[in-house]
């Protein structure tokens, strides 16, 4: 069965530090991949996903995401957080009609 | 172009009333989930349509749960009667089915329920 694992519950970083949330598939074939982010009281809205191609993938907020093959990863970075960015992000992998969630990982920002 | 609207955003409710979730997804997208977020669970999917019809209901509690998609721009989830362990967000969100898997999903902001 597919799965996807976020490993990290919560990560805590200083505003203007690098990000990275890390992301684990276990797939059958190559998935389609996404990051969401949830701020707080609202909807997961899509930051990224990955279908083939150029395995560096940009998304909105400064937001990229880097699809490594051998590793079934898919981890998200930022070269410089802001204290906006302290969120709830999910992974998610696709590829039969109903997508799986990770657990998710709350992204706490320090000033 | 309105996104993904749900009803109510708030509920709160004593054990054993009825509780019915509204959500109207995008237009023209003909795939649509219920989710239901908790700490402890994290985010869980209860029911998956497309064009209409229920095609994985396997992630619905039980029969106390049940949910109605009658045309293309509605869906409602119900429980019926409710339990505090039912206290979640619960999220509904749609998608082109045009992309099978590989098309995002659009999340309406939740409908945060209490059950006392």
């Amino acid at each position: 069965a597919q799965s996807v694992t976020q490993p990290d519950i919560h990560i805590t970083v200083s505003e203007g530090a690098s990000l990275e949330l890390r992301c684990n598939y276990s797939y059958g074939a190559t998935p389609y991949l996404f990051w969401y982010v949830q701020s707080p009281g609202q909807g997961l809205q899509l930051l990224l996903k990955y279908f083939s191609g150029d395995t560096l993938v940009q998304g909105i907020k400064g937001f990229e995401a880097e699809f490594k093959r051998s590793q079934s990863s898919f981890n998200l970075r930022k070269p410089s957080v802001h204290w906006s960015d302290a969120a709830e992000y999910f992974c998610a992998a696709g590829g039969s009609y109903i997508p799986t969630f990770g657990r998710g990982t709350s992204l706490i920002v320090h000033p | 172009d309105a996104g993904v609207i749900q009803s109510p955003r708030h509920e709160v409710t004593e054990m054993g009333q009825e509780v019915t979730l509204r959500c109207k997804p995008i237009s023209g997208h003909n795939s649509l989930f219920w989710y239901r977020q908790t700490m402890m669970r994290g985010l869980e999917l209860l029911i998956y349509f497309n064009n209409n019809v229920p095609i994985d209901d396997s992630g619905m509690p039980e029969d106390r749960f049940s949910a109605k998609m009658p045309n293309a721009s509605f869906s409602t989830l119900k429980i019926q009667p409710s339990e505090p362990r039912d206290s979640a967000v619960y999220f509904c969100a749609s998608r082109t089915g045009l992309a099978g898997g590989s098309g995002e999903l659009f999340f309406g902001e939740g409908s945060r329920l209490t059950v006392l």
